[in-house]
């Protein structure tokens, strides 16, 4: 069975800093990769998915995430934050064969320093 | 368009109660789900609705959780009766299409549940 492992349960980075959030997935073949965001009292959005291709990810509001299958990772990136970027972020996969069936990790919680 | 609708927004209950909570996906989304998201957890799966029909309730704890979504539109998830690891945050989506192959879900802003 797929699962995701965030190793950084919170972060803190200046404003106008560059940000990495780390992802680790476990699935025998290449899943189904996502980031979500979640913002206080909202629901989930989702930032940016890969499915095949080129492996560097663009995604909304200046994201971008690498697809490196020999780390089985999917790194999430973004090269300046900014304040309204703190929040919770879910890094999730979903198998080819059951693709909206989304195993989310644990998240990691954002903070930005003024 | 509008989003996928939840209420109540906040539901604070004691053990041994019943509550019940109202999902409306976005209009002709014919996929709608509940997830149950514990505090420091991400969220997890616990029904799938294709139309009014179920397609995955694997991890629905069937014993005091019901779900239900008889006009393939709005849905309700029911807890009967609460305990106190049912504190958590249930959230809605919803998708367009259905069967195994991906389907974007949008997110409702979830309900807050509290049980003392």
């Amino acid at each position: 069975a797929q699962s995701v492992t965030q190793p950084d349960i919170h972060i803190t980075v200046s404003e106008g800093a560059s940000l990495e959030l780390r992802c680790n997935y476990s699935y025998g073949a290449t899943p189904y990769l996502f980031w979500y965001v979640q913002s206080p009292g909202q629901g989930l959005q989702l930032l940016l998915k890969y499915f095949s291709g080129d492996t560097l990810v663009q995604g909304i509001k200046g994201f971008e995430a690498e697809f490196k299958r020999s780390q089985s990772s999917f790194n999430l990136r973004k090269p300046s934050v900014h304040w309204s970027d703190a929040a919770e972020y879910f890094c999730a996969v979903a198998a080819l064969s059951s693709a909206s069936k989304i195993i989310f990790g644990s998240g990691t919680r954002l903070s930005i320093r003024p | 368009e509008a989003g996928v609708a939840q209420s109540p927004r906040y539901k604070i209950i004691e053990k041994r109660q019943s509550v019940a909570f109202w999902c409306n996906p976005i209009s002709g989304h014919a996929t709608l789900y509940w997830y149950q998201q514990i505090l420091g957890q991400g969220p997890k799966l616990l029904i799938q609705f294709q139309n009014n029909g179920v397609v995955d309730d694997s991890q629905l704890p069937k014993d005091r959780f019901s779900a239900e979504r008889l006009k393939g539109v709005d849905s309700t998830l029911k807890i009967q009766p609460a305990k106190l690891e049912d504190s958590a945050v249930y959230l809605c989506a919803s998708g367009k299409s259905g069967g195994s192959s991906y389907n974007e879900q949008f997110f409702g802003p979830g309900t807050r549940l509290t049980v003392l």
